[in-house]
């Protein structure tokens, strides 16, 4: 089955606990991005990659890593978690983006509900 | 830049129709449109290309507007099955930029 998968789904950490959310998907995108949803803010893009090796930040990159090291994972690392990235993080993929017609649809993962006291 | 959606929230009952409209400040390539029920991750419904190629959902349409860079998204005889949060999401007219949301649209169905 064609999908976007994220570990963990919930989890409550404390203030400055390094922590990674993995993000895999199986259907060999090239593109893959992370976005942050808040309660009155939509979905707030945080960082994007369009291959392998290659990234961007997005509208809301400051406290969060990413790295590309294989086409099929883009994991979201919180080096030095505060409050206010307590959040739902969604971690979407598509075949491309950019001039590729119905190419860059994207398909989300199921969310990662981060609480960091 | 994040484009914008109107309005924020819309109340209907069955059968009923509604308009869900999304405006950009630059230039676009595409609109997308996806829906969100709660607790659950948006859903691709539609996109929309300069240049007119559409691709639609069933009772779900949409318009794109390239001049005005606004996009509208139609919902006829709503059934339950519709509520949720809508986001549009735009992309610039520029090969290989980022796909921005806005700040989503609620609708809710009721019987």
């Amino acid at each position: 089955e064609a999908q976007v998968t994220q570990n963990p789904r919930y989890l409550i950490t404390v203030t400055g606990k390094k922590l990674t959310v993995t993000c895999s998907q199986n259907m060999n995108h090239e593109y893959m991005s992370w976005y942050r949803q808040d309660p009155g803010l939509g979905l707030r893009q945080i960082y994007y990659s369009m291959n392998v090796e290659v990234t961007d930040k997005g509208d809301v990159p400051e406290g969060y890593k990413v790295s590309r090291k294989e086409k099929r994972n883009f994991p979201l690392i919180l080096e030095s978690p505060s409050p206010n990235q307590t959040s739902l993080y969604f971690c979407a993929s598509s075949q491309a983006t950019g001039g590729g017609g119905g190419a860059n649809v994207l398909t989300f993962g199921a969310g990662s509900r981060l609480t960091v006291l | 830049q994040q484009p914008v959606q109107s309005p924020q929230a819309v109340i209907l009952r069955e059968g009923e129709d509604a308009v869900i409209n999304c405006s950009s400040s630059k230039a676009l390539y595409s609109v997308h449109w996806y829906r969100q029920k709660h607790g659950e991750a948006p859903v691709f419904l539609m996109i929309l290309l300069k240049g007119g190629e559409q691709k639609g959902h069933e009772k779900i349409s949409a318009s794109f507007n390239e001049k005005k860079q606004q996009s509208s998204l139609y919902l006829t005889a709503s059934q339950l099955s519709y509520s949720g949060t809508y986001f549009c999401g735009t992309e610039d007219d520029q090969a290989g930029t980022a796909l921005i949301f806005g700040k989503g649209t609620t609708l809710s169905v009721s019987s």
